[in-house]
């Protein structure tokens, strides 16, 4: 099986604070990583595909990168709206998620 | 714009079977996979297994024992069916759609859009 590992596990931040959240495998997963987000009593949401693809509708502050085992999701900019838990998910192998990063108000 | 619906039974006794039905309206049934993920309370998400149109399945390895996923291709439904059930099995339970991009010309990365509102399953005695 293949382990994804987020952190932190949470964090606060203020409104237009640059964020960064980071996900790593357990092996090398090439760039077959996506990433959500989920506010409280929804489902989740698409953010970013294939490590770096911004999903459509998504903002432009929204933004993946990384390769092979080590991934980082940035928010240029955050947003009130951008309050939320994000959860990476790998598909390299079956499908595995993450255990999420929670980012609330400092 | 594809919708997801999806309903069943929301609170069981241990041992019985969990049975969902998810109802794909208003985009193509096929070259997409159908997916089951669940959410214990207050956790992470937890992939179940995908059908495609043709009833190609791919489970959870940690569920694969206890769970069948069906599709009706003439109603553009599927299913989920998880037996045995205990209270570890409470959880909010979501439909997904898999759509696919092909990386470096090789496997597809898979990934999950859009989603059904999530069932609420509890079980308890």
């Amino acid at each position: 099986d293949i382990q994804m590992t987020q952190s932190p596990s949470s964090l606060s931040a203020s409104i237009g604070d640059r964020v960064n959240m980071t996900c790593r495998a357990s092996q090398n997963i090439l760039t077959y990583l996506n990433w959500y987000q989920q506010k409280p009593g929804q489902a989740p949401k698409l953010l970013i595909y294939a490590a770096s693809r911004l999903q459509s509708g998504v903002p432009s502050r929204f933004s993946g990168s990384g390769s092979e085992t080590d991934f980082t999701l940035t928010i240029s900019s955050l947003q009130p709206e951008d309050f939320a838990t994000y959860y990476c998910q790998q598909s390299y192998y079956a499908r595995a998620f993450g255990q999420g990063t929670k980012v609330d108000l400092k | 714009q594809v919708q997801l619906q999806q309903w069943g039974a929301g609170l069981l006794r241990p041992s019985e079977t969990l049975s969902l039905t998810c109802g794909v309206y208003g985009g193509s049934f096929s070259d997409y996979s159908w997916n089951w993920i669940r959410q214990p309370p207050g956790k992470g998400l937890e992939w179940i297994g995908e059908i495609n149109h043709r009833g190609s399945t791919y489970y959870n390895p940690s569920l694969e024992s206890r769970v069948t996923i069906s599709v009706d291709t003439s109603k553009n439904h599927f299913s989920l069916n998880l037996n045995s059930v205990t209270a570890a099995d409470t959880a909010v339970y979501y439909c997904a759609r898999g759509s696919s991009i092909t990386i470096f010309g090789l496997k597809r990365n898979w990934y999950f859009d859009p989603w059904g509102r999530g069932t609420l399953v509890t079980v308890s005695s």
